[in-house]
């Protein structure tokens, strides 16, 4: 069984500053990872994800994810906000996939609030 | 390319009606279709999944059902609506690289 634990249901930062998003995950077998965005009353949209391979991993809009096994986690990074990263992001982990399948576990979601 | 729709976008039903929500893909064949409901503060709840025509696995015991008449097509029904099936309501497909694939959804207000 898996789960997400995502620290923080608000994060509120300055435009420039740093995006730091907590997740933390359970899984009993080696997971894949994702964080998703959401804009008010949209879908979904992919940042990034983590299968296998390096580590870290650089996704869209300049957002990048690290894997770390040792503390379970998969924490999402921007060096500079913008006003548009405004939304709300949503960690999940799904275990290992065959022929496609897959179904992902999400966290509660955090939603990132960016000031001028 | 890959593609999928989800509608209506917004919903208003009395409680008691009937509910259907439609999901298609186009640009894939047989792929793995599922339903999410998210409310708020609660993050997103899996409902249903599908890995073939007429396939449904339930991950929760509820007032919804769900139905894959056609390869590419998921529906969300309900015979009677509750207050408490109100949310936004979305499908997606997995891809074989991973992660889903979300349409743009459905906000579903049971009145």
């Amino acid at each position: 069984a898996q789960s997400v634990t995502q620290l923080g249901s608000h994060v509120s930062v300055s435009e420039g500053a740093l995006v730091l998003l907590r997740c933390n995950y359970s899984s009993s077998v080696p997971p894949y990872l994702f964080w998703y965005v959401q804009y008010p009353n949209q879908g979904l949209q992919l940042l990034l994800k983590y299968t296998t391979g390096a580590t870290l991993v650089k996704g869209i809009n300049g957002f990048e994810a690290e894997f770390k096994k040792s503390e379970t986690s998969f924490h999402l990074t921007k060096p500079s906000a913008h006003m548009s990263d405004a939304a709300e992001y949503f960690c999940a982990v799904s275990p290992t996939l065959h022929s496609g399948y897959s179904t992902l576990t999400f966290g509660k979601g955090t939603m990132l609030l960016v000031s001028p | 390319s890959q593609t999928i729709h989800q509608w209506p976008a917004t919903l208003v039903q009395p409680v008691g009606s009937p509910l259907s929500l439609e999901c298609t893909v186009e640009g894939t064949s047989n792929p793995n279709l599922y339903w999410y409901r998210q409310a708020a503060g609660r993050g997103l709840q899996l409902l249903f999944y599908s890995v073939g025509i007429g396939q449904i696995s339930s991950e929760v015991p509820q007032n919804l059902s769900a139905s894959r008449p056609q390869d590419r097509q998921f529906i969300l029904s309900s015979k009677k609506l509750l207050l408490s099936d109100s949310g936004f309501y979305l499908c997606a497909w997995s891809v074989q690289s991973g992660g889903y694939t979300f349409g743009s959804g459905t906000r579903l207000t049971v009145v």
